[in-house]
């Protein structure tokens, strides 16, 4: 079964330090989401990809996160330099087209010291 | 702007009870509804969702959901639980415009007792 792929799970970091996350989507998945989840709150949309193109970074904090999803395919999202609020836990999902059903990965958690 | 409310943090329910997991959304324009279940340290999985028609929504591992419009409710229901079912449940909306933005409450933890 075709699953969302994620790496690393976990991450430690120090603050000041620049941080990244791989998110690999399900084959033929146009729409690709990254969700930021603080502990004991729901995700929260940080960016949507439509192929290589962003649609929606309105959430995303651009004076230190950037994202990108250069062939289409696979993606990055990079913190420089990490706070101590950005400890969470960073979702990627996929979907065939905007509209369709989301498929989620496991997640990167990400614990800034 | 649109928003999901998810009326309790926690729930505690012994195994083979009936369960109820609620959520108000609110909304300027037709919504599509979903729950979504977490387990530790995992993803999400998609239990159920409302797009149209009937309002009573059945989903996988015996859960359903009825749509009310007029209370602009969509919760989450079991006639029997099991242990297994012990995870973080989040309901979730999206606008019926060409968006693919999830907008999800706060989350229910389902505590499942023996």
């Amino acid at each position: 079964e075709a699953e969302v792929a994620q790496s690393p799970r976990y991450k430690i970091t120090e603050k000041s330090q620049a941080v990244a996350f791989w998110c690999d989507p399900i084959s033929g998945h146009a729409t690709l989401y990254w969700y930021r989840q603080i502990l004991g709150q729901g995700p929260e949309l940080l960016v949507q990809f439509q192929d290589e193109s962003v649609v929606d970074d309105s959430q995303l904090p651009k004076d230190r996160f950037s994202a990108e999803r250069l062939k289409g395919v696979d993606s990055t999202l990079k913190i420089q330099p990490a706070e101590l609020g950005d400890s969470a836990m960073y979702l990627c999902a996929s979907s065939f087209q905007t509209g369709y059903e989301q498929f989620f990965g496991p997640g990167t958690r990400l614990t800034v010291l | 702007a649109q928003s999901v409310t998810q009326l309790d943090s926690q729930v505690p329910v012994f195994e083979e009870a009936p369960v109820e997991l609620r959520c108000n959304y609110s909304s300027s324009v037709s919504v599509y509804l979903f729950w979504y279940v977490q387990y530790p340290n995992q993803g999400l999985q998609l239990l159920l969702k409302y797009l149209s028609g009937s309002t009573l929504v059945k989903g996988i591992n015996g859960f359903e959901a009825e749509f009310n419009k007029s209370q602009t409710s969509f919760h989450l229901r079991k006639p029997s639980v099991h242990i297994s079912d012990t995870a973080e449940y989040f309901c979730a909306l999206r606008g019926s415009g060409n968006t693919g933005k999830l907008i999800f409450g706060q989350g229910t933890t389902l505590q499942v007792k023996p």
